[in-house]
């Protein structure tokens, strides 16, 4: 089962508002990644959780935050966003047990963001 | 420089014929692996196939095989008797060993339609 589960599926939020993205995978997996992707565009790193340690943060606003509570399960808060943030948002999970360069990446349906 | 390389924007193909998705890369690292994915209109990524830099056979997964051409730096992705389910956008995708650990390079994606 290469299943990464995400939730919500649609978000729309105004600009004051405060609210979360959630990813789940049960894999067993112990990385575990947010992306950004525009319409038409490759999706961009944010966030690398190896470990449920926070490896890499591609300098992203602190106006999203990420957290993982435990090896299964990494949230995304949004909070102050701006419209430009619209996005489609995925997280994926990779298993880490091998070289990285053979790691494969298991993507979620991802959370359509619109914020007003 | 672009480390991963996708010259078609757009391709179209008849239904049950063949189609060949170009991709192109660039690294030092002799350590690396190249990755395709497809991402339907409804945004999940779903991961189709996987080649080391040090696999000696070509890959295939079902009606995906890859052509490594490791002096070329190219990984063509190869869709054999396509189908209507196969209209889609298709990301190529490396990983490195030891530069950039953790983060996989995508090209732009080229956008398949399959035709009728």
């Amino acid at each position: 089962d290469t299943e990464v589960t995400q939730t919500p599926k649609h978000l729309v939020m105004g600009m004051t508002n405060k609210k979360s993205l959630k990813c789940e995978q049960h894999m067993g997996h112990r990385a575990m990644y947010w992306y950004k992707q525009k319409a038409k565009k490759p999706p961009e790193l944010m966030f690398v959780y190896s470990y449920e340690k926070l490896s890499i943060n591609e300098s992203v606003p602190s106006r999203f935050s990420p957290e993982c509570p435990n090896s299964s399960l990494l949230n995304l808060h949004l909070h102050a966003l701006q419209p430009e943030d619209s996005a489609l948002y995925l997280c994926a999970s990779s298993s880490r047990d091998r070289a990285v360069s053979t790691d494969t990446q298991y993507f979620g349906p991802g959370t359509r963001l619109t914020v007003l | 420089a672009q480390k991963i390389t996708q010259t078609q924007p757009g391709m179209f193909v008849q239904e049950k014929e063949a189609v060949t998705l170009d991709c192109t890369y660039d690294t030092s690292d002799p350590s690396y692996g190249l990755f395709w994915y497809k991402q339907p209109s409804s945004g999940e990524m779903i991961f189709l196939i996987y080649q080391g830099s040090y696999d000696q056979q070509n890959a295939t997964e079902g009606r995906y095989s890859l052509n490594f051409q490791k002096a070329r730096k190219s990984a063509n992705l190869v869709i054999s008797a396509s189908q209507l389910g196969d209209s889609a956008m298709y990301f190529c995708a490396m990983r490195e060993g030891r530069a950039n650990a953790g983060k996989s390079t995508f090209g732009d994606g080229t956008t398949l339609t399959v035709k009728p």
